[in-house]
């Protein structure tokens, strides 16, 4: 299985600060990642595809990168609805996996 | 709009059986594949099973597999996942979700889930 390290696991950020949270897989997963934010008692939300790409609908401030085994998602600059929990995942190959988590709070 | 209202949850105990039922709406089902995630209480998630548009082909994650059967009814429009010899560490939050049209493997659209506790 493709285990997914997320890092920080939690992150204390003000409004306006550019954040960066990343992921790295345990072996390559060409750009099959993508990045889920989830709020408390809500199911997840698609935010980025396939490393780079916008879900329809999701913000401009927020863009991915990366390749081979290491990832970013990058907020420009954070609002107060950013709040919540962000999920790395790969659609590499079987067992599709996610990574742990990193909660971001809003000082 | 495209609409996933997962049921059929609840607290059942070891060993027994649950079968979860998600009613899809606001687009065409059956051109769809379907999966169920899930997530335990404060625990990250977890992609439990996966069935093809037509129900041809389906995919299991190993601690699940022979105890889950995911199955579909495309003319009701309607994903199930019958849950069978539970366990307590089947304890989750399960949610539906779509995998786009795309024939990528990730999930797009999600249910609101639907919480299975098994405990005696």
């Amino acid at each position: 299985d493709i285990q997914m390290t997320q890092s920080p696991s939690l992150l204390s950020a003000s409004v306006g600060d550019r954040v960066t949270i990343n992921c790295k897989a345990s072996q390559n997963i060409n750009k099959y990642l993508n990045w889920y934010q989830q709020k408390l008692g809500e199911a997840p939300k698609l935010l980025i595809y396939n490393t780079n790409n916008l879900q329809t609908g999701i913000p401009s401030r927020f863009s991915g990168s990366g390749s081979g085994t290491d990832y970013t998602l990058t907020i420009s600059s954070l609002q107060p609805e950013d709040f919540g929990t962000y999920f790395c995942f790969q659609h590499n190959s079987w067992p599709l996996t996610f990574g742990s988590g990193t909660k971001l709070e809003i000082k | 709009e495209v609409q996933l209202v997962e049921s059929g949850g609840g607290l059942v105990q070891p060993g027994r059986s649950l079968k979860l039922s998600c009613a899809a709406s606001g687009f065409t089902f059956s051109d769809y594949n379907m999966a169920w995630v899930r997530q335990a209480p404060k625990k990250g998630l977890e992609w439990v099973a996966t069935i093809i548009y037509d129900g041809s082909r389906t995919y299991y994650r190993d601690s699940v597999k022979g105890r889950f059967t995911i199955s579909r009814d495309n003319a009701k429009s309607t994903l199930y996942l019958q849950m069978d010899s539970l366990r307590s560490e089947d304890t989750a939050t399960y949610y539906c979700a779509t995998h786009p049209f795309n024939n990528y493997w990730y999930f797009d659209f999600w249910g609101p889930g639907t919480m299975v506790t098994v405990s005696s």
